[in-house]
């Protein structure tokens, strides 16, 4: 089984669209979890970290639930400029981390 | 802040020539820097870890005699695919952090170099 698992999509939606999406993780040890943003042939960007609690940052919404070991990502109000790859990262231990293959979405005007 | 340059962002090479590549942190010192490694569609995987002054820690399956790793400074690893074939053929890409737990350091990521073998 893969440390990150992630569907890969691609998810296509039109602008202003809410879009949501999910990865599991199979180490339930994991304490930092993070969504990163990568462009075609880019180096990865880091979103926005995920709490426990849930943690909003603007259109983006992030949710982690401990027991089933899975980390979601919400985007509301979808952009253009919001196409790309997102990747749930998942450390492994302190200070490894384990990268899910990404899910594609694709925002349409 | 937290600028992460690497170089070169592409290669293109013939068989059997060795490719370094540098990291560097242009802004902080970086007492940790990986190295990933992405093909196509696939997910970033870790190759190594580069801690100033010391050996680099490699992950199972990533040969040490085949991907040279130098930390020398606390700014700078280089990564050297030594008789590089098509196989090695990939998106490289360089992170670090000032040292820590994940959750206190995040890693900052080079821009990738692209190898291509032919």
């Amino acid at each position: 089984r893969k440390e990150v698992e992630q569907d890969p999509g691609p998810f296509n939606v039109p602008e202003g669209a809410t879009v949501a999406f999910n990865c599991t993780y199979s180490n339930s040890a994991s304490q930092s979890f993070f969504w990163y943003r990568q462009d075609c042939r880019k180096e990865p960007k880091l979103l926005m970290s995920v709490y426990s609690s849930g943690n909003e940052d603007g259109r983006f919404t992030a949710q982690l639930n401990r027991a089933s070991q899975y980390i979601s990502l919400l985007i509301r109000d979808s952009k253009l400029s919001d196409s790309a790859t997102y990747l749930c990262v998942v450390n492994r231990d302190d200070y490894k981390l384990s990268f899910g293959a990404g899910t594609t979405v694709t925002v349409r005007a | 802040g937290a600028v992460v340059s690497q170089h070169p962002s592409w290669v293109i090479c013939k068989s059997g020539t060795s490719v370094k590549i540098e990291c560097r942190s242009l802004d902080f010192q970086a007492t940790t820097m990986f190295w990933y490694r992405q093909f196509p569609k696939q997910s970033l995987m870790l190759m190594a870890t580069s801690n100033e002054g010391s050996k680099a820690t490699y992950e199972q399956g990533v040969e040490k005699d085949k991907f040279l790793i130098n930390h020398a400074s606390l700014t700078l690893s280089t990564l050297t695919v030594t008789s590089a074939h098509p196989e090695d053929s990939s998106f490289y890409i360089c992170s670090a952090t000032t040292g820590g737990a994940a959750f206190d350091q995040p890693q900052h990521f080079g821009d990738g170099t692209r190898l291509s073998i032919l």
